[in-house]
């Protein structure tokens, strides 16, 4: 099992320019997860979607986008790249089902974007 | 608001030389702690959950507990391969599943 891929890996971008980042998972996992990191700033949560079908925003949702394509994909879009948004975006998935104890998330390498 | 805070920041031991990490917490009721292992340029890897205050979990060198208001990870006799940065993240029972993650602390292992 591959577990979580991201792609791509290393991407740089102009300001204003768009791009996908894009996530899959082969654990049959119902919860999928973005998340930013900064530098001195723990990992934050930009968008999450529960179970197939849903999606919900996160404590830094603004100027991202998300689609759950299906149970193993789940992409996160910048519509209008900023400065602001240079960062290391990683995914995640989890069971989603906390009441059998099973709610650990298992991260992606991530991916590094640079927005000049 | 929940919140998390790792200490120390960084932490240089000799190879051998035991000594814990901390977590302290403030959460809207606790539904698990995690701890997770970073290494430069790689996602988080997960080592850790603890559910209620007492509990106690160990792996190889690392052993992690917690009480009602922080979390220790505790390294007996560290190898080099041990370097890297460790992560605390709390889930709590009301709002979202997403972990609340601190900054963790960088930890290097001299030979």
């Amino acid at each position: 099992n591959a577990g979580v891929t991201q792609t791509p890996k290393f991407q740089v971008l102009k300001t204003g320019q768009s791009m996908t980042l894009q996530c899959a998972q082969d654990m049959n996992h119902n919860s999928m997860y973005w998340y930013r990191q900064d530098p001195g700033m723990g990992l934050r949560l930009i968008y999450y979607s529960a179970s197939e079908g849903t999606t919900d925003k996160g404590e830094v949702p603004n100027g991202y986008n998300v689609s759950r394509l299906n149970k193993r994909e789940f992409s996160l879009r910048l519509e209008s790249a900023a400065p602001s948004q240079t960062s290391v975006y990683f995914c995640a998935s989890s069971e989603g089902l906390w009441a059998q104890g099973l709610e650990t998330q298992y991260f992606g390498p991530g991916t590094r974007l640079l927005v000049l | 608001e929940d919140q998390v805070t790792q200490s120390p920041e960084a932490l240089r031991l000799q190879e051998g030389e035991s000594s814990s990490l901390n977590c302290s917490y403030t959460v809207s009721g606790l539904r698990g702690l995690f701890w997770y292992r970073q290494d430069p340029g790689k996602g988080p890897e997960f080592l850790f959950t603890l559910y209620s205050a007492g509990e106690e979990k160990e792996k190889e060198r690392l052993k992690a507990t917690l009480t009602k208001k922080e979390s220790f990870l505790h390294i007996t006799a560290p190898k080099p391969e041990d370097s890297a940065t460790y992560l605390c993240a709390v889930q709590a029972r009301t709002g979202a599943n997403n972990l609340f993650f601190g900054t963790g602390t960088r930890l290097t292992v001299i030979p």
